[in-house]
């Protein structure tokens, strides 16, 4: 029973799309992340919900906007993408108590071509 | 500079040699992450610290809050630890993590 769920696993798509990413955490915790895996396979934070909550929104162009419709599901929406977009989105979860039990999804690989 | 520093970048090893990560930070941390990352992709959490040391199986880690280091020791390594090791800080106060670069450990058989 997989925790945290991510889909689709892969992604390729045209330049100028709109496509979805979603995750779903089935480990009943409060807050949700989004994480973006560049080409260096440097991890950063993109967005973290809190209880349907944006919690932080670091530095992501308005292209990306995140929905929370209920505390185990945090999509990620992208509009008009770009060749620069093409990384991996790492979805995660945590109880939101000091970093005890994160918990992250297998990753998107998303390709813009 | 990058809020969290890792050394090696790279490491090679021969099996059942003792491996050893290092983690340096430069912000002040509520708790700090070892994460594994295989070629698959997938991430993995191994250790959450926020003071001494913990050890699960081959795995040790340390950290010392005064110095803002962290180290992972991987004993008698095997070519399953191939992997990339990220150490990931939760800054103080938030829930978010930020993260080294990452080593990227080859153990050859």
């Amino acid at each position: 029973d997989t925790a945290v769920s991510q889909t689709p696993k892969y992604l390729v798509t045209q330049m100028g799309n709109d496509k979805s990413i979603k995750c779903e955490q089935n480990l009943g915790h409060d807050t949700m992340y989004w994480y973006k895996q560049d080409s260096k396979k440097f991890l950063k934070i993109m967005f973290s919900y809190n209880n349907k909550e944006l919690i932080i929104n670091e530095t992501v162009p308005n292209r990306f906007s995140p929905k929370s419709p209920d505390k185990a599901h945090l999509n990620l929406h992208i509009n008009s993408l770009e060749l620069g977009d093409s990384a991996v989105y790492f979805c995660a979860s945590s109880p939101g108590s000091g970093g005890y039990g994160y918990t992250f999804g297998s990753g998107t690989r998303l390709t813009v071509v | 500079k990058n809020e969290v520093e890792q050394s090696p970048q790279n490491l090679t090893a021969q099996e059942g040699e003792f491996i050893t990560i290092n983690c340096s930070y430069s912000v002040g941390i509520s708790a700090l992450h070892w994460l594994q990352q295989h070629p698959g992709g997938g991430i993995v959490s191994l250790f959450m610290l926020s003071s001494g040391k913990k050890k699960h199986g081959r795995l040790i880690a340390t950290i010392n809050i005064q110095e803002k280091h962290s180290s992972l020791h991987i004993t008698a390594s095997h070519p399953r630890d191939s992997a990339v090791y990220i150490c990931a800080v939760l800054q103080g106060g938030s829930e978010k993590l930020v993260f080294g670069k990452g080593t990227k450990l080859t153990v050859n058989p």
